[in-house]
């Protein structure tokens, strides 16, 4: 058990739907981030949330994609009208502090699939 | 443009093998390093990580890194591997936010 609860594991989507990837932090830790793992390439980071709050979407695609992390809840990725090249295994991570001076600690990741 | 590169994509070796795997990286200042593996159908776990200090690093598993400041460069080694190593191993540094820049992976096969 990572600890890092991440929802659904798996995500099968047609052309133009909406996903919503669901990501709970250990307990403790208010700083998530988000990277995408796409076939044959390595994580690139996303997005950097705490609380109620976005830090750093350097990594977000422009368009369809957004991510909240309300103050209740689990953060939430959200990919509006998804397109076949949205096909990735999406990795959420959190950690206590946001300085890099802790490890972060992954969830199982959702594999995302587009018809 | 600033990056970590994993210089072995896929790397094959017989069990009781030595292990080197090679991860440079192009920031400048200080960093903090890491190592991390993922078992096939799981998540990462972190295996190893440089803040400060003694730059031979220990890990879980029998894994040790080396961080040469000079050379920029975080070399993951085992003197002797297991099959149950088998596995993708990613280098990867962070700075003062936290987000983590990883190398592209290499695949670790051992042969039983």
């Amino acid at each position: 058990n990572a600890g890092v609860m991440q929802n659904p594991r798996h995500l099968v989507r047609r052309r133009g739907q909406e996903a919503r990837l669901r990501c709970s932090p250990m307990k403790g830790h208010s700083h998530v981030y988000w990277y995408r793992q796409l076939p044959e390439e390595g994580l690139k980071f996303m997005v950097y949330l705490q609380k109620e709050n976005i830090i750093d979407e350097s990594g977000m695609p422009k368009e369809r994609f957004s991510a909240e992390f309300p103050k209740e809840g689990p953060s939430i990725l959200r990919i509006q009208q998804v397109v076949r090249g949205d096909s990735a295994a999406y990795f959420c991570a959190s950690s206590p502090q946001g300085d890099g001076n802790q490890p972060q600690h992954f969830g199982d990741g959702t594999r995302l699939s587009i018809l | 443009a600033q990056s970590v590169s994993q210089h072995n994509h896929h790397v094959i070796l017989s069990e009781a093998a030595s292990l080197e795997l090679g991860c440079n990286y192009s920031y400048g200042g200080t960093v903090n390093l890491f190592w991390y593996v993922q078992y096939p159908g799981q998540h990462l776990q972190l295996l190893l990580k440089y803040f400060s200090g003694d730059p031979l690093v220990k890990g879980i598993k029998g894994f040790e890194a080396e961080f040469i400041k000079s050379k920029f460069s975080f070399n993951l080694r085992k003197p002797s591997v297991q099959w149950s190593d088998t596995a993708e191993y990613f280098c990867a540094v962070t700075r003062n936010t936290g987000k983590l820049i990883f190398g592209q992976g290499t695949t670790l096969q051992v042969k039983p």
